[in-house]
């Protein structure tokens, strides 16, 4: 079946620094990709879509420059925290759809702890 | 407002009890789907519905999609500690593509 692999699956940083996240379809090409954030005991929120090549599309009250993804090719899109505060401190995950998968994979998520 | 209502939000049973979690919308989804998420980890798709009044079955999981398709309900039966765990409902907002979620529904079964 289709896999997706997320990294890392934890990362501590230190406030005002940036950390990414990478997201890979391993076994079929990820025309769309979706990122969410989760907060404890809470749903998943989507943040943004994005699509091979192109811009990601944000969501209302999401700040695309201190949320930047990229997603260069069709196996792998990237989320970047820039200059992370405490209060980013969340569980991100990636979700992948594509031309031959059209179901949502999702990746096994990133824990962010911001110091 | 949140385009699909789960219910209930918190859900604390004793081991062997039947449950019910639903799913509302006001909205016409094309399909429904449920997932099932452990802490740390993303979700797991446990069933995909598409056509109104269909009902899956999944050993002792059963989901039903309304005739409307604007709900959707998960019903466990002789719940067990492994059922333990965070509920999803998700659909796909109209013509977007985008996966939108439920709030959720945590359970937690006793032995």
């Amino acid at each position: 079946g289709a896999v997706v692999s997320q990294h890392p699956s934890r990362v501590i940083c230190k406030s005002g620094t940036s950390v990414k996240i990478e997201c890979r379809s391993l076994d079929f090409q990820a025309t769309t990709m979706f990122w969410y954030r989760q907060f404890p005991k809470q749903s998943l929120m989507l943040m943004a879509t994005s699509n091979e090549g192109s811009k990601a599309t944000y969501e209302q009250g999401v700040e695309k420059d201190k949320f930047l993804i990229n997603h260069a090719s069709l196996t792998l899109s990237t989320l970047t925290v820039t200059s992370a505060h405490p209060e980013d401190s969340s569980f991100y995950i990636c979700s992948a759809s594509g031309r031959t998968n059209y179901g949502y994979t999702f990746g096994s998520g990133t824990r962010l702890t911001v110091v | 407002t949140q385009l699909l209502e789960q219910s209930p939000q918190f859900l604390s049973i004793q081991e062997g009890e039947n449950l019910t979690v639903y799913c509302n919308s006001s909205s016409v989804f094309s399909s429904l789907q449920w997932y099932r998420q452990e802490p740390g980890e993303g979700p797991v798709l446990l069933v995909t519905v598409v056509t109104g009044g269909e009902v899956k079955k999944l050993k002792r999981l059963t989901f039903q999609f309304g005739d409307a398709r604007k709900d959707s309900s998960l019903h466990i039966t002789a719940a067990q500690p492994g059922d333990t765990g965070l509920y999803l409902c998700a659909g796909v907002r109209g013509n977007t593509g985008k996966l939108i979620f439920g709030q959720g529904t945590t359970l937690q079964v006793k032995p």
